[in-house]
């Protein structure tokens, strides 16, 4: 078990630029979370997919963030056209399907630092 | 509108004495709940959890209680260690399991 992981760790671009992170989940994990957590907050929900479902995006913070699982396994988040409030951590996280009603806990990856200048 | 609310952003502590981290929630449709831990530059990791059926969940030093009539949760650890110097957030899933976190609580445990 590899646990989750998040490429880049850290990104710093500029505003306007358009930029994509990767997430790969616990390989056998069929949900797949985007949160964001800005400093001195917790995390914030923003999306998330069962295997290449997208199953809830109301939460993405505007038009320019999406997001796309395409084979079930691995997951993106861009953001494009990025503004100076965009700078956060953005925390990746993966879970089983939920069986029975019953709640299994998420298992986050390191995250990504995004800072805008 | 927070639904989950750590009051106290930060916890300080002798090493050994008990550390007592607290949580409100408002939605009382929340029937499970989690404590992570998150060490700087790192993801949050999960601790402990706590189902609304039951008001109390122990797991090593780590022990939740659940008080449903007043909405509050809390998560002890006994005895308190240097290496439990964290950030601490319950959180609540909804339907969709999609968690909701509290603000977070800064516990420094002193030497």
């Amino acid at each position: 078990d590899t646990g989750v992981s998040q490429d880049p760790r850290h990104k710093i671009t500029k505003r306007g630029q358009n930029v994509t992170f990767r997430c790969d989940p616990i390989s056998e994990h069929n949900r797949l979370y985007w949160y964001r957590q800005t400093l001195g907050q917790g995390p914030e929900f923003l999306t998330y997919f069962q295997n290449e479902a997208q199953l809830e995006k109301s939460r993405l913070l505007s038009d320019r963030f999406s997001a796309e699982r395409p084979k079930g396994s691995f997951s993106t988040l861009e953001i494009q056209r990025t503004e100076q409030g965009d700078s956060a951590m953005y925390l990746c996280a993966s879970s089983s399907e939920i069986i029975g009603g019953a709640k299994l806990e998420q298992y986050f990856g390191p995250g990504t630092r995004l800072t805008v200048t | 509108d927070q639904q989950v609310k750590q009051n106290s952003p930060s916890l300080s502590v002798q090493e050994g004495r008990i550390s007592i981290l607290n949580c409100d929630y408002t939605n009382s449709m929340f029937d499970y709940f989690l404590w992570y831990k998150k060490y700087p530059a790192e993801g949050p990791t999960f601790l402990i959890s706590i189902s609304s059926i039951k008001d109390k969940n122990e797991d090593g030093r780590f022990t939740v209680f659940l008080n449903k009539s007043a909405k509050h949760l809390s998560l002890h650890i006994v005895p308190s260690q240097p290496g439990d110097s964290a950030v601490y957030f319950c959180a609540a899933p909804n339907a969709g399991n999609m968690l909701t976190f509290g603000g977070g609580t800064r516990l420094m445990v002193k030497p």
